[in-house]
């Protein structure tokens, strides 16, 4: 069965940095691109980055290049996200996702991101 | 930036048909894919490649494509397809992933 659990949201000041993590299982993790994609409380989804299947190439959205970093460990079965200079506008739900041939077909629950003073 | 415009919100009385739809001008170039989503729950994927459906989807789900605008139609429409429908495509160079703003399916 595939499962896909993220970890390390939690409360952090603007300004503050935080490590998500993705903890994959059930499936090749190696073989497949990945996703980060975030959800702002009530609203839509927000695609925020992907990672090729061996780590070398990454894509950010534009509201997060220069300010989060991707990444993955293939040997861990865990992606990351590394998430500094944060603002009031990136507190949102973070969800991973496996990209099958660009469609996101499995995600896991989401961790909760709450950037405030 | 490339956008994806969906309705807000689109009405259905059970049984009837509902269309949700999504436009975007890389649409031609690229696939749709649509997801569903209800309330304190991660998406799931219901359409893929603007008309396929994924195993354990029901066949009531259905998509096609004409032009700049992709479609989601659920024939037969039941109280649990009640959730939030997002499409999701990519910029015509295919770097960037775009979702839609987000469809809300309410059956009355």
């Amino acid at each position: 069965e595939v499962q896909l659990v993220e970890s390390g949201g939690g409360l952090v000041q603007p300004g503050g940095s935080l490590r998500l993590s993705c903890a994959a299982s059930g499936f090749t993790f190696s073989s497949y691109w990945m996703h980060w994609v975030r959800q702002a409380p009530g609203k839509g989804l927000v695609w925020v980055s992907r990672i090729n299947s061996d780590g070398s190439s990454t894509s950010y959205a534009d509201s997060v290049k220069g300010r989060f970093t991707i990444s993955r460990d293939n040997a861990k079965n865990t992606l990351y996200l590394q998430m500094n200079s944060l603002r009031a506008e990136d507190t949102a739900v973070y969800y991973c996702a496996r990209d099958h041939l660009n469609a996101f077909d499995y995600w896991g629950q989401g961790t909760l991101v709450t950037v405030s003073s | 930036s490339y956008e994806l415009t969906q309705p807000p919100s689109v009405s259905v009385s059970p049984g009837q048909t509902a269309r949700i739809t999504c436009s975007g001008d890389a649409l031609p170039k690229q696939y749709a894919y649509w997801y569903q989503q209800k309330p304190g729950q991660a998406p799931v994927l219901v359409i893929y490649k603007d008309s396929e459906r994924p195993s354990g989807i029901p066949e009531r789900f259905s998509g096609s494509s004409s032009g700049t605008t992709v479609t989601l139609t659920i024939s037969g429409v039941q109280a649990e397809d009640e959730a939030d429908y997002y499409c999701q495509s990519a910029d015509s160079s295919g770097t960037h992933v775009v979702f839609g703003g987000g469809t809300k399916l309410t059956v009355l």
